[in-house]
């Protein structure tokens, strides 16, 4: 089993749509969440950091439940700029990595 | 430009040739991190610097591999008989000791392409 699990998508939703990714972790003693943004042939950029208490950033929504050992990053109002791959991670120095779920967003 | 700078973009060798990259962090960041980076998949840690000190190397970095920091700031990466398999990205990235959950940052990345 992977350390870090995503689905890799793709999802394709219309502009205007709400979607969901999920992430699940297996290390329980993981202390940091984040989730990066990765656009084609480019490198990755953070995102927004995960806390327990949940955290949102505009259209962004992410959330930890550490009971289960998943995070989630919800995306409102999608826009077309928000085409890209997610990639969510885990842990401190050792960051672990997910595959990423790629994102189309289409008019 | 303040955020973390890699040289070369690209680099296309030869199986067998060594190569040598370089990383420049985020200057106030003491932390540096090498991953690495093959199609459909996140980035694979490598290794990781607290200041000059190499503190962590993942088993992935085989005997081939070295990582240096002489002076705390930046980084080389180097790949002795480079082998086909060696072909991906490589990425360096930067945080601040103390910073929020330790958030890293992203250089643009080393594209390695063995022949």
């Amino acid at each position: 089993r992977k350390e870090v699990e995503q689905d890799p998508g793709p999802f394709n939703v219309p502009e205007g749509a709400t979607v969901a990714f999920n992430c699940t972790y297996s290390n329980s003693a993981s202390q940091s969440f984040f989730w990066y943004r990765q656009d084609c042939r480019k490198e990755p950029k953070l995102l927004m950091s995960v806390y327990s208490s949940g955290n949102e950033d505009g259209r962004f929504t992410a959330q930890l439940n550490r009971a289960s050992q998943y995070i989630s990053l919800l995306i409102r109002d999608s826009k077309l700029s928000d085409s890209a791959t997610y990639l969510c991670a885990t842990g401190g120095f050792k960051t672990i990595f997910g595959a990423g779920t790629r994102l189309f967003v289409k008019a | 430009d303040t955020g973390v700078s890699q040289d070369p973009r690209h680099k296309i060798t030869k199986r067998g040739q060594n190569v040598t990259f370089r990383c420049d962090p985020i200057s106030e960041h003491n932390r540096l991190y090498w991953y690495r980076q093959t199609l459909g998949q996140g980035p694979e840690f490598l290794t990781y610097f607290q200041n000059e000190a190499q503190l962590e190397k993942s088993r992935l970095l085989s005997d081939r591999f070295s990582a240096e920091r002489p002076k705390g700031s930046f980084s080389t990466l180097e790949i002795q008989r480079t082998e086909q398999g060696d072909s991906a990205m490589y990425l360096c990235a930067s945080s601040q000791r103390g910073g929020p959950g330790n958030e890293q940052f992203f250089g643009p990345g080393t594209r390695l392409t063995v022949l």
